[in-house]
């Protein structure tokens, strides 16, 4: 099985504040990623596929780089909306999310 | 859009068959570009995948549950199904169902539907 590891697990920032998380593949899943954003009792939302392509509706702040193992999303100037945890999910083989990144505002 | 909706008990018992039915509209479930897939997230903890079928009766499901898991398609009521046999508490968690492609990446998904497993 490919696990995912995220971190970190939690991160408190300011609002306007640059946010990167990270996502480590235990074997290269190639571009083969995607992320979501959880609010709290909501379903996921789909943020960016294949590591780096943006999903329609989806603010351009968000971003994703990264392939073979190493993956990150960065949300460049930190809003209050963008207060939720968030996962990744590589799809090389099935799928397996990471265990979330809890993101607060100071 | 798509949008999808999940039904079913929301208490079931311990060794009992845990199932869930999943309602599409604003499209077809026979849709050859589509997969109907099952997540499953536990009070507080992160998401994980259960299995995908699609209207061809292809199916995927996680090697860690394939044993318990049985899905379906129902073509003709624009539905999907869910069930999990032999539960246990650590079964209790919100379901999601949710679409995908080829690509195992979800794009559309239900608000979800709370189990519990208790007796």
């Amino acid at each position: 099985d490919i696990q995912m590891t995220q971190s970190p697990s939690t991160l408190s920032a300011s609002v306007g504040d640059r946010v990167t998380i990270t996502c480590r593949a235990s074997q290269s899943i190639s571009s083969w990623l995607a992320w979501y954003q959880q609010r709290p009792g909501k379903p996921p939302k789909l943020l960016i596929y294949k590591a780096s392509s943006l999903e329609s509706g989806v603010p351009s702040r968000f971003t994703g780089s990264g392939s073979g193992t190493e993956f990150a999303l960065t949300i460049s100037s930190l809003q209050p909306d963008d207060s939720a945890t968030y996962y990744c999910q590589q799809y090389n083989t099935y799928g397996t999310f990471g265990q979330g990144t809890k993101v607060e505002i100071k | 859009q798509l949008q999808l909706q999940e039904s079913g008990p929301g208490l079931v018992k311990p060794s009992e068959t845990l199932s869930l039915t999943c309602t599409v509209s604003g499209g077809s479930i026979s849709n050859s570009s589509y997969y109907w897939g099952w997540i499953r997230q536990p009070p507080g903890k992160g998401l994980e995948w259960i299995g995908s079928i699609n209207h061809f009766g292809s199916i995927y499901h996680s090697p860690s549950l394939r044993s318990r898991v049985t899905t379906s398609v129902d073509t003709s009521k624009n539905q999907f199904s869910l069930k999990l046999s032999s539960v246990t508490a650590s079964d209790t968690a919100m379901y999601y169902c949710a679409s995908h492609k080829t690509s195992y990446y979800f794009d559309y998904w239900g608000q979800g539907a709370l189990v519990t497993v208790s007796s």
